[in-house]
């Protein structure tokens, strides 16, 4: 089974809507972080939380908000999507020694 | 701010050796990475060296490390069209409260010919 997990694989959605994006490890990492990547743009980094009760914007947060349920999950809300927002989504996770990051297979939204 | 520079495609005949050129900017990262995104995937890492070595070797792929120049290079001998993907390049940030944090080159895509 993979280590990182994202659902939905893909999801398209109206301007407007609210969407979840969720993210599950079985690594045991403390922090997690969510990246938007975009072509030509690389990795962005939306948010990252290095424990349950610690959570930062990164470089991207406008429009989007994160939820740190427990230590094997890390949401990422829309909370009122816009085109702009259509991208590939990742998850990942890393421990405290060597900052190796751990990615989910990412989650392909587009917001028509 | 820190950036990692790198160049966006580089394309290559089968058989051939492949140099993937990447500059960072904050000296003290403690680790740096290379990353492979094969299409439709996520990242994963290939390999990564440790700020403290020059060169790192692991099989077909060699890792050269020049801290003055800030300098990191991914070397892939006898470049196979399964090589084909984007490869990012990554340093760690080693301050302040986002310390462990991955800051991310843009990716160079390799086309691998046959």
């Amino acid at each position: 089974d993979a280590d990182v997990t994202q659902t939905p694989r893909n999801r398209i959605t109206k301007t407007g809507k609210r969407i979840m994006l969720e993210c599950s490890q079985t690594k045991g990492h403390d922090r997690m972080y969510w990246y938007r990547q975009d072509p030509g743009l690389g990795l962005r980094l939306i948010y990252y939380s290095f424990d349950v009760k610690d959570i930062n914007k990164g470089e991207i947060s406008d429009g989007y908000s994160v939820s740190r349920q427990a230590q094997a999950k890390f949401s990422l809300s829309l909370e009122s999507a816009i085109p702009n927002q259509t991208a590939l989504y990742f998850c990942a996770t890393s421990d405290d020694l060597s900052y190796e990051q751990y990615f989910g297979p990412g989650t392909r939204l587009t917001v028509t | 701010g820190e950036d990692v520079e790198q160049s966006l495609f580089l394309s290559v005949r089968e058989g051939d050796s492949s140099v993937i050129n990447c500059t960072y900017t904050d000296s003290s990262s403690t680790y740096l990475y290379w990353y492979k995104q094969e299409p439709g995937a996520g990242l994963q890492l290939l390999t990564y060296i440790f700020s403290n070595m020059d060169m790192k070797q692991d099989q077909r792929l060699t890792v050269l490390l020049n801290k003055k120049d800030k300098h990191l290079s991914l070397r892939i001998a006898d470049t196979q069209t399964g090589d084909s993907a984007i490869y990012f390049c990554a340093e760690t940030l080693n301050y302040g409260g986002s310390q462990g944090n991955l800051i991310f080159g843009k990716g160079t895509k390799l086309s691998v010919k046959p």
